[in-house]
């Protein structure tokens, strides 16, 4: 299996402008979860679905964060408008079950000037 | 609220010396506890995954305990090697929520 894939890998824009991180998970996996990584927060649960339900949001910053996961094999995680303060590298993760084995991507790398 | 902590935050050892690093949390009703790897602009490696039922998982030369009731997890590395340099993060599972420590930054000098 090719595991977990996410893009883009870097991406860098101006604040006010629109971000869309895509996540391809794991073929059989049925949750889906979207992690947030920096220096200073460490890895915060940003969403995470289960059978393409969004189960828990409360992580999402703001309304200017959305996800959305139309099928068992897409989600995409969108920062309209964008700020500085949302730099960072965002995690895509699968996992069997809800309680299952968690695997990751790569990661996206967001920078906001 | 879990609250997930690792010590030390980092641990610098020469190549070849076993080590142990530590991982606890304060709420003990968990579901699952589980072991990454994380390189330098890398995404997260799974190490080991330890169910609420047992004590200890074991690859290669890895070897992770739980004791649930004093909210502990250690992760055992034997014959360390230089490719081992990482961070290692714990993560538990409880109450539909998965909570990471800050990780521990691991050098292994040759």
């Amino acid at each position: 299996d090719a595991g977990v894939i996410q893009s883009p890998r870097h991406e860098v824009t101006e604040m006010g402008q629109e971000v869309t991180l895509r996540c391809k998970p794991i073929s059989g996996h049925n949750s889906l979860f979207w992690y947030r990584q920096t220096m200073m927060r460490g890895l915060e649960l940003l969403i995470y679905f289960n059978n393409n339900v969004p189960i828990d949001d409360s992580g999402m910053p703001e309304d200017r964060f959305s996800a959305k996961m139309p099928n068992a094999s897409f989600s995409t995680l969108k920062i309209q408008p964008s700020e500085p303060r949302d730099s960072a590298v965002y995690f895509c993760a699968s996992s069997f079950s809800e309680q299952g084995e968690l695997f990751f991507g790569e990661g996206s790398r967001l920078t906001v000037l | 609220k879990q609250e997930v902590t690792q010590i030390p935050a980092a641990l610098s050892v020469p190549e070849g010396e076993n080590l142990v690093l530590n991982c606890s949390f304060t709420d003990s009703a968990i579901y699952n506890l589980q072991w990454f790897r994380q390189d330098p602009g890398k995404g997260l490696t799974s190490l080991l995954l330890i169910q609420s039922s047992q004590r200890e998982q074991t690859s290669g030369r890895l070897n992770a305990s739980l004791d649930k009731s004093s909210g502990r997890s250690t992760l055992y590395i034997a014959a360390s090697q230089p490719g081992d340099s990482a961070t290692y993060l714990c993560a538990v599972y409880n109450n539909n929520d998965m909570r990471f420590g800050a990780g521990t930054r691991l050098t292994v000098k040759p």
